[in-house]
């Protein structure tokens, strides 16, 4: 099983305010990651597709940032609206030449009106 | 519409009888997995397939068993269900190499 954690587990933030969490994973064998995220009562749906050490992904308000080398990747939120309260879950794939996949637990992330 | 669906959404049932539930897309995805879903412990995933006739056990494939007789189709059979098996249930399809998983409802199992 690769060890996947994500922090802080949970997350209140002011809307308005911006804020950032942490997928941290094996830096050996590394390649791909998957950001998702998660509305509570529905499926989770994908935010980005990163693999190279370096990369920087945006979508609106939300961006990413790769880094292969010490194994962690950060996801940040700028201006919090109340429609980004959700769970936002990292999935590491090493090059094992299969795809198993293995989900962090997750950052809950509350933003108060 | 691209889509992942699963049957049924809900179910309970009783501890030992036999239950399955399908999961189809139609996006001609060569990989299909399940997953459940459990509170603090996120999605861990049971079976995963890479093409027809091709299945893998993923972390938690015990008390479970998968078929992938056709590309679309990869249902999850539970061939004597405990109350551990309780849990949210989610199929999920991605085609090749980086491309991102697409998820299907979930499927919520009670078993008493």
């Amino acid at each position: 099983i690769l060890n996947v954690e994500q922090s802080p587990q949970s997350l209140h933030v002011q809307e308005g305010d911006s804020t950032n969490f942490t997928c941290s994973f094996p830096s050996s064998n590394f390649y791909a990651l998957h950001w998702y995220r998660w509305e509570t009562a529905k499926s989770p749906e994908a935010l980005f597709v990163m693999t190279l050490n370096g990369d920087e992904k945006k979508k609106g308000r939300i961006s990413a940032t790769l880094n292969t080398k010490e194994g962690y990747s950060y996801l940040y939120i700028k201006g919090s609206q109340p429609e980004d309260s959700a769970t936002y879950l990292c999935a590491p794939i090493s090059n094992f030449g299969n795809e198993k996949l293995t989900f962090g637990t997750g950052t809950r992330l509350t933003i108060i009106p | 519409e691209a889509q992942v669906t699963q049957n049924p959404r809900y179910l309970i049932t009783v501890t030992g009888k036999k239950l399955t539930v399908t999961c189809s897309q139609n996006m001609n995805h060569e990989y299909m997995s399940w997953y459940r879903q459990d509170p603090g412990l996120g999605l861990r995933q049971i079976y995963y397939s890479m093409n027809v006739e091709v299945t893998d056990k993923g972390d938690v494939p015990e008390g479970y068993k998968v078929s992938r007789k056709e590309k679309r189709n990869f249902p999850l059979i539970l061939e004597s269900p405990s109350p551990n098996q309780t849990s949210l249930y989610f199929c999920a399809s991605k085609g090749q190499n980086n491309q991102p998983q697409h998820f299907g409802d979930g499927t919520r199992l009670s078993i008493l």
